[in-house]
């Protein structure tokens, strides 16, 4: 099966930078995405095609892509920011979307 | 602004069907893709299904393959997920998303608030 493998929790300070990180083979031949979803609410995007950002997405959002692992940044982190967070891609070969296992994140 | 509104939800016994609606508004329905997407309870996304802008594209999840089928009436304004032979496994909360892109998965721009679906005797 197709796994994006994810970290299952993080906990963080506020101010403090969140990594996440989403691995799979050759991810960086894919277009990432991540949405971020606060508890009892339908997820929204935070960065789309790696490391776009829709509008409305605060600058502290970035994304990158690379080799086995695309990452989602956070920097300052702040207390709106504790949510679960999940990475997504489209596999055109087989037809079929792809999300990860998901990050929570903590904010202390 | 884009509107999703989902409904068709509510409890359902082993092996009977439910059909699920998400009526659109405040962007030209005709010209995107849409999906369907789930969240079992405390568990994480899954990808149930892709339909194009006009319909002849269509994407299943394996799960799902052969027991679901998403369609669309671009003069209504409205995606369905019609659930056949329905197992505990599909408990879930179904959200109605749309695409940014009109005839492959590109990235959900947009999604409903979600319906809940419960399998049970």
């Amino acid at each position: 099966s197709y796994v994006l493998t994810q970290p299952p929790s993080l906990s963080l300070a506020p101010g403090e930078t969140a990594t996440i990180t989403c691995g799979h083979d050759k991810i960086e031949s894919r277009s990432v995405q991540w949405y971020q979803q606060r508890p009892g609410q339908a997820p929204v995007p935070v960065i789309y095609y790696d490391s776009d950002r829709p509008s409305g997405t605060p600058e502290r959002f970035s994304g990158s892509n690379s080799g086995n692992t695309a990452t989602l940044t956070i920097s300052r982190v702040e207390a709106g920011d504790e949510a679960d967070y999940y990475c997504q891609v489209w596999d055109y070969s087989r037809h079929h979307v792809f999300f990860g296992e998901g990050t929570k994140l903590t904010v202390l | 602004q884009v509107r999703l509104v989902g409904s068709g939800g509510g409890v359902v016994q082993p092996g009977r069907s439910l059909r699920l609606s998400c009526l659109a508004s405040g962007f030209t329905f005709s010209s995107y893709g849409m999906h369907w997407v789930r969240q079992a309870p405390g568990k994480g996304l899954e990808w149930v299904a892709f339909i194009s802008e006009n319909p002849n594209k269509k994407h299943y999840a394996d799960s799902v393959q052969g027991r679901f089928a998403i369609s669309r009436d671009n003069s209504r304004n409205t995606l369905y997920l019609q659930m056949n032979s329905l197992g505990a496994e599909d408990t879930a909360m179904f959200f109605c998303v749309k695409d940014s892109s009109r005839m492959e998965p590109n990235f959900f721009d947009s999604w409903a608030q979600g319906t809940l679906v419960t399998v049970s005797s």
